[in-house]
C-alpha cells in the first residue's frame, strides 16, 4: 500500500507570492491534517479534514487555507507569503478522525525569499 | 500552558544501551492518547508507539515501550539496545478529545548514538 505522497517537495518563493500544496492519503484514509515545522515553533498544527470538511484549524492566520477533495486528496494554500512561512509542511493522513495513529508524508520544503 | 513538554533538547547515548526520553503532558481531559515519533534527518516522520488514557498496561514496540505514570502526567519513551539508526528527533504528541482529536506535539529531543 503506497504512503501519504505530498507535492512538490521543495518549493522556493518569493514574499507576496501564493502556493498550494497538495497531500494523498493512504489508500482508504478519509482523514487528512497539515502541520507547519520549524526550528523556531516546533511542529504546530494547521487543520484537518474529514470527509471534505474542516474539523478542526488551529491558531494561524487567514492566509492559510485548506481544502479536500471527494477522493480524500488535500491541498492547503498560503497567500501573501512572508519569510516567516519558510518551513517544512508535513501532511499526516487517518483512518478516521479518532484513530489513534497518524501516517505522515515526507513535508514539502518551503522557502520564502 | 504548553501541552507536551520536552525538557531534553539534546541526548546522547552509548550504542546498544537504553535510554529514557521524558515528556509531560497536560489535560484536563479523562480521554487522550500519548504518542512518539520518529523523525530522521531526511524528515518523515515516523510513528513509534501509542499509550491510551485508559490502558492500564504500559505500551511497549520491539525495543521501545511507553513508561506511562499518570499521576504525573508523563510518558517517557524507553528504547532498549540502541542502536545507530535510532539517531533522530523524537517528539511526545498528545491527542485529547475535548479539543476535536487535536494533536498536540511537544519540542522535540534529539538523540544521537555513539559507537
Amino acid at each position: 500500500k503506497a504512503g501519504v505522497t505530498q507535492t512538490p517537495r521543495y518549493l522556493i518563493k518569493t514574499r507576496g507570492q501564493q502556493v498550494t500544496l497538495s497531500c494523498s492519503p493512504i489508500s482508504g484514509h478519509r482523514s487528512v491534517s497539515w502541520y507547519q515545522q520549524t526550528p523556531g515553533q516546533g511542529l504546530q498544527f494547521l487543520f484537518e479534514y474529514f470527509s471534505e470538511t474542516q474539523r478542526n484549524k488551529g491558531n494561524f492566520p487567514g492566509r492559510f487555507s485548506g481544502r479536500q477533495f471527494s477522493n480524500s486528496r488535500s491541498e492547503m494554500n498560503v497567500s501573501t507569503l512572508e519569510l516567516g512561512d519558510s518551513a517544512l509542511y508535513l501532511c499526516a493522513s487517518s483512518l478516521d478522525a479518532r484513530d489513534n495513529e497518524q501516517f505522515f508524508g515526507p513535508g514539502t520544503r518551503l522557502t520564502v525569499l | 500552558a504548553q501541552k507536551i513538554t520536552q525538557t531534553q533538547p539534546g541526548m546522547f547515548v552509548q550504542e546498544k544501551e537504553a535510554v529514557t526520553l521524558d515528556c509531560t503532558y497536560d489535560t484536563s481531559d479523562q480521554s487522550y492518547g500519548l504518542f512518539w515519533y520518529k523523525q530522521p534527518s531526511s524528515g518523515e516522520m515516523i510513528f513509534l508507539i501509542y499509550q491510551g488514557s485508559y490502558d492500564e498496561q504500559n505500551a511497549t514496540e520491539g525495543r521501545y515501550s511507553l513508561n506511562f505514570q499518570k499521576a504525573r502526567k508523563s510518558a517517557n519513551l524507553v528504547i532498549s539496545a540502541s542502536q545507530l539508526g535510532d539517531s533522530a528527533m523524537y517528539f511526545c504528541a498528545m491527542r485529547e478529545r475535548g479539543t476535536g482529536n487535536q494533536f498536540y506535539f511537544g519540542t522535540g529531543t534529539s538523540l544521537t548514538v555513539i559507537p
